[in-house]
């Protein structure tokens, strides 16, 4: 069955320090790896996408890696911000036959503190 | 900046009764998704539409539920007799190709 696990669960930190969050997934065969943004009682924001061959894809302050070979992820956040305080989300789509299917992981709740 | 839109922000209905989730997607995207979020679990995929038909789906999507895009703009989703399982909170999102999706800011279905 696929699935996505991410930790931590949650974290909290200081306002300027960074972060790395981590994602682990048997979804298989593989598509992509997406990295979502949500605020409480949003929709997602899609931060980064990373095909197979994608080892690393930024956007700003946020970084996101992949290693495809132990199925891993993770999404660095550079001298957070107030505003970063939001649940991270990896979602891993499958692809087979030409149909394609996103798992969500339940996400990493990140609380920035001043 | 373009926005998926997604009304009402909030719908209550009796169990047993009929409601449809209307969501607008951005002009010139081509891929339309419905996701559902129960209160503090994650988000789970439900479909998926393209060519005016559905693409994927997943198990959670069955008889009870349906896609339609009446008309250039729309694309609802009709849950046909709702359960007290039903109450989640409701994302439409939309591509234009399989790249970033767009998602709106949900529709909260609360089934009493």
């Amino acid at each position: 069955k696929n699935q996505v696990e991410q930790s931590p669960q949650s974290l909290i930190i200081l306002e300027g320090k960074n972060c790395t969050l981590q994602c682990n997934y048997t979804v298989s065969p593989f598509s992509n790896l997406r990295w979502y943004k949500q605020d409480t009682g949003r929709g997602p924001v899609s931060l980064t996408i990373m095909t197979f061959s994608e080892n690393t894809k930024s956007n700003g302050r946020y970084t996101a890696t992949l290693d495809a070979d132990t199925k891993q992820s993770s999404l660095h956040i550079t001298a957070s911000q107030l505003s970063d305080s939001a649940s991270y989300i990896c979602v891993v789509t499958a692809a087979s036959g030409g149909s394609y299917i996103p798992t969500f992981g339940r996400g990493t709740s990140l609380i920035v503190h001043p | 900046e373009p926005e998926v839109t997604q009304t009402p922000s909030h719908q209550v209905t009796q169990m047993g009764q009929e409601v449809i989730l209307r969501c607008v997607p951005i002009s010139n995207h081509l891929y339309f998704y419905w996701y559902r979020q129960i209160l503090g679990q994650k988000v789970e995929f439900l479909v998926s539409f393209y060519n005016n038909e559905i693409s994927e789906k997943s198990e959670i999507f069955d008889d009870q539920f349906s896609v339609e895009r009446p008309d250039g703009s729309n694309f609802t989703l009709k849950i046909r007799s709702t359960k007290l399982e039903d109450s989640a909170m409701y994302f439409c999102a939309s591509t234009r190709t399989q790249d970033h999706a767009f998602f709106g800011q949900g529709t909260r279905l609360t089934v009493v």
